[in-house]
C-alpha cells in the first residue's frame, strides 16, 4: 500500500475553508483515496472516498489530480465541532479480499472561534 | 443509520488477566475488523475477520489474542494473559461487500482497555 503523508496539524477559524493536502507518491493503479476523521476517544469516520478527479459529498470535497500522487480534502466553512484528527488513507479495491486501513498520524486540525 | 456497537465501554483489569471485548457489527456486512489506538498514538490494525476465518493479522496479533464470530451477530477479540501494553483504545469495525466503488468501514465507538 501507497504510504501517505500529510501535516501534522493545521490551525482555521470558524466559517473559512480549509484543505488538507496529502501526498500518495506510490499509489497503485487499483488504489482508491479514502479520507476518515477523528474525535477524540471516538472511532474514525469514514468522511469520503475517490479515485480521481473531484467527488464531493454533503461533508466535503476531494480533489484529485490527474497523476493521483496527491489529493487534497476540502472542508467548506468549518465549525468549532469539525476540530478533529483528519487522516488520508489509500486503499485496494481489487479483488474480494478484505482491506486493512493503515492509518498515519493523521493531521490535526483546530478549528477557533 | 446502522452502527456496530462494543461492550464494554471501558475495562479495566489487571496484569495476567483474560479479558473479552465484544462487538456487535452492522447486521449485513461480511468482513470484520480489530483495531487499536494506545493513547496518543495512531490507529493500529490487528486483525480482519471474513467467512469464518482470519484473513490477515498484524504482528501485534499475537499468540495471546484470539477472535471469534460466536453466532451471528456477535464478534469478539479475547486476550488471555493481558499486559500492560496492552492498555489502550479496541476499535471494532465491520464493511459491507466492495461493489458499487465505495469501501468504507464503520467503526465502534471503542472500548477502552485498562491493564494494571
Amino acid at each position: 500500500l501507497a504510504k501517505t503523508t500529510q501535516p501534522i496539524s493545521m490551525d482555521s477559524y470558524e466559517g473559512q475553508e480549509v484543505n488538507i493536502t496529502c501526498s500518495h507518491n506510490n499509489i497503485a493503479t487499483n488504489d482508491y483515496i479514502t479520507w476518515y476523521q477523528q474525535f477524540p476517544s471516538q472511532g474514525p469516520r469514514f468522511i469520503i472516498q475517490g479515485y480521481k478527479t473531484k467527488v464531493t459529498n454533503e461533508v466535503a470535497s476531494l480533489f484529485i489530480p490527474a497523476d493521483r500522487k496527491s489529493s487534497t480534502l476540502s472542508l467548506p466553512r468549518v465549525s468549532l465541532s469539525d476540530t478533529a484528527v483528519y487522516y488520508c488513507l489509500v486503499v485496494s479495491l481489487q479483488g474480494g479480499a478484505t482491506n486493512k486501513l493503515i492509518f498515519g498520524t493523521g493531521t490535526l486540525l483546530a478549528v477557533q472561534p | 443509520e446502522p452502527e456496530v456497537t462494543q461492550t464494554p465501554s471501558h475495562q479495566v483489569t489487571q496484569m495476567g488477566q483474560e479479558v473479552i471485548l465484544r462487538c456487535v457489527p452492522i447486521s449485513n456486512h461480511l468482513y470484520f475488523y480489530w483495531y487499536r489506538q494506545i493513547l496518543g498514538q495512531k490507529v493500529e490494525f490487528l486483525v480482519s475477520f471474513y467467512n469464518n476465518e482470519i484473513s490477515e493479522k498484524s504482528e501485534i496479533f499475537d499468540d495471546q489474542f484470539s477472535v471469534e464470530r460466536p453466532d451471528g451477530s456477535n464478534f469478539t477479540l479475547k486476550i488471555r494473559s493481558t499486559k500492560l501494553e496492552d492498555s489502550a483504545m479496541y476499535f471494532c469495525a465491520s464493511s459491507g461487500s466492495l461493489a458499487g466503488g465505495k469501501y468504507e468501514q464503520y467503526f465502534g465507538p471503542g472500548t477502552r482497555l485498562t491493564v494494571t
